[in-house]
């Protein structure tokens, strides 16, 4: 089992729906990261929460750390969201991050 | 542009050369960190710096790999005698020293070198 995991793996949506990405991790964080992904490589960070709620534009993160949960919500859809997002943790005990797999989002016009 | 640029962009080697990636971070970011991207999965830590020190290195780095920060600006990524295995998407991100932990500083994220081992 790996230690961050995201659902769905792919999710295909229509213009203007609301989406919901999920993150589940199983050991103890210090930051939870939401990241972007491109055809072709480039990532750009989106969110670094360690608690609550952070909005920006039509992105909204929200992290429990009791439950060990984190969800990516986006409000409107539209075809230029469409990217790979990928969840990735800071655990308390040192520096690194771990990625997951990601979920590929298509959104259809 | 001031982001992090990473050269080559494609690698294309036959198994058993030697390859060298470089990594030029965002100017004054202390902190910089390679990781390797296979297809279809999430990136994976490979080591990072903090100025010209490397402070950390997973196991996935083997005795093949050494990376290098000599003056604490730009990175080299060194792969010797490469296998068909290497071949991925290896990622260089900076970030400023934003506290104790690096984990929670916002990472600016290269365009990556693709790497192709025949």
């Amino acid at each position: 089992k790996n230690e961050v995991e995201q659902s769905p793996q792919n999710l295909t949506a229509q213009e203007g729906e609301f989406i919901t990405i999920n993150c589940s991790y199983s050991v103890g964080i210090s930051a939870l990261h939401w990241l972007q992904q491109h055809p072709g490589g480039g990532i750009v960070s989106l969110f670094m929460l360690s608690s609550g709620k952070k909005k920006h534009g039509r992105l909204i993160a929200t992290i429990n750390i009791q439950e060990k949960h984190s969800s990516l919500h986006i409000t409107a859809s539209h075809p230029r969201d469409s990217a790979v997002y990928i969840c990735a943790v800071a655990e308390t005990s040192g520096s690194r991050l771990t990625f997951g797999e990601g979920t590929q989002l298509t959104v259809n016009p | 542009d001031t982001g992090v640029s990473q050269d080559p962009r494609h690698k294309i080697t036959k198994r058993g050369q030697n390859v060298t990636f470089r990594c030029d971070p965002i100017s004054e970011h202390n902190r910089l960190y390679w990781y390797r991207q296979t297809l279809g999965q999430g990136p994976e830590f490979l080591t990072y710096f903090q100025n010209e020190a490397q402070l950390e290195k997973s196991r996935l780095l083997s005795d093949r790999f050494s990376a290098e920060r000599p003056k604490g600006s730009f990175s080299t990524l060194e792969i010797q005698r490469t296998e068909q295995g290497d071949s991925a998407m290896y990622l260089c991100a900076s970030s400023p020293l934003g506290g104790v932990l690096a984990g929670l500083d916002t990472q600016y994220f290269g365009p990556g070198t693709r790497l192709t081992v025949l």
